[in-house]
């Protein structure tokens, strides 16, 4: 079955703790990409890749890192999470920025 | 940066009625998507129109694109309860990335 899969799909954290959510997806896509979504302020973009060792800020990238060493995976890092990074994470992928994207089924946030 | 903008933000209606969603966006774009996002899952996608194309169906959903007015609608007739969910309008605006509005909240009554 083609998806995107995301790990872990709820987290608890404190101020200061890294922590890295996973993304995976089984569809060969070139394009992945991160979002944030926060009430009253829809979907936000984190980071993108359009390929294997391409990476470039989206729209509200501080705070956070990515790496993309392989075609299919697309971590997520936050090396020192603040409350504000509180929030429902998608990760999404698909064969190019502007073309349907599948979406993960997100991972929801809270840093105390 | 907002692109598109969805409008109504909410919207109420009982099973059986059309439901219309607009979305207004700001520059050229090559193609606008639709996604439906049930409370708290991931998008999924809807439909997609390009830039030359005014009007697509998909089943009980109709999408047009009018380029002069930078803004298009959704449609969905003959609405269900399952169609329940929040419904996000996304356009490229010319580059290599998405750009996705704050969502219209569709709620239908049985």
């Amino acid at each position: 079955e083609a998806q995107v899969t995301q790990n872990p799909r709820y987290l608890i954290t404190v101020t200061g703790k890294k922590l890295t959510v996973t993304c995976s997806q089984n569809m060969n896509h070139e394009y992945m990409s991160w979002y944030r979504q926060d009430p009253g302020l829809g979907l936000r973009q984190i980071y993108y890749s359009m390929n294997v060792e391409v990476t470039d800020k989206g729209d509200v990238p501080e705070g956070y890192k990515v790496s993309r060493k392989e075609k299919r995976n697309f971590p997520l890092i936050l090396e020192s999470p603040s409350p504000n990074q509180t929030s429902l994470y998608f990760c999404a992928s698909s064969l190019s920025g502007f073309e349907t994207q599948y979406f993960g089924p997100g991972t929801r946030l809270l840093v105390l | 940066s907002q692109q598109g903008e969805e409008d109504p933000q909410a919207l109420s209606i009982q099973e059986g009625e059309n439901a219309t969603m607009n979305c207004s966006y700001k520059t050229s774009i090559n193609n606008l998507q639709w996604y439906r996002q049930n409370s708290g899952r991931g998008l999924v996608h809807l439909i997609l129109i390009r830039s030359n194309e005014r009007e697509k169906h998909s089943g009980r959903l109709r999408v047009t694109l009018d380029t002069s007015k930078k803004s298009s609608s959704l449609l969905i007739t003959a609405s269900r309860a399952a169609d329940t969910a929040s419904y996000f309008c996304a356009t490229d605006a010319n580059t290599d990335k998405l750009i996705f509005g704050t969502g219209t909240r569709l709620q239908v009554f049985p």
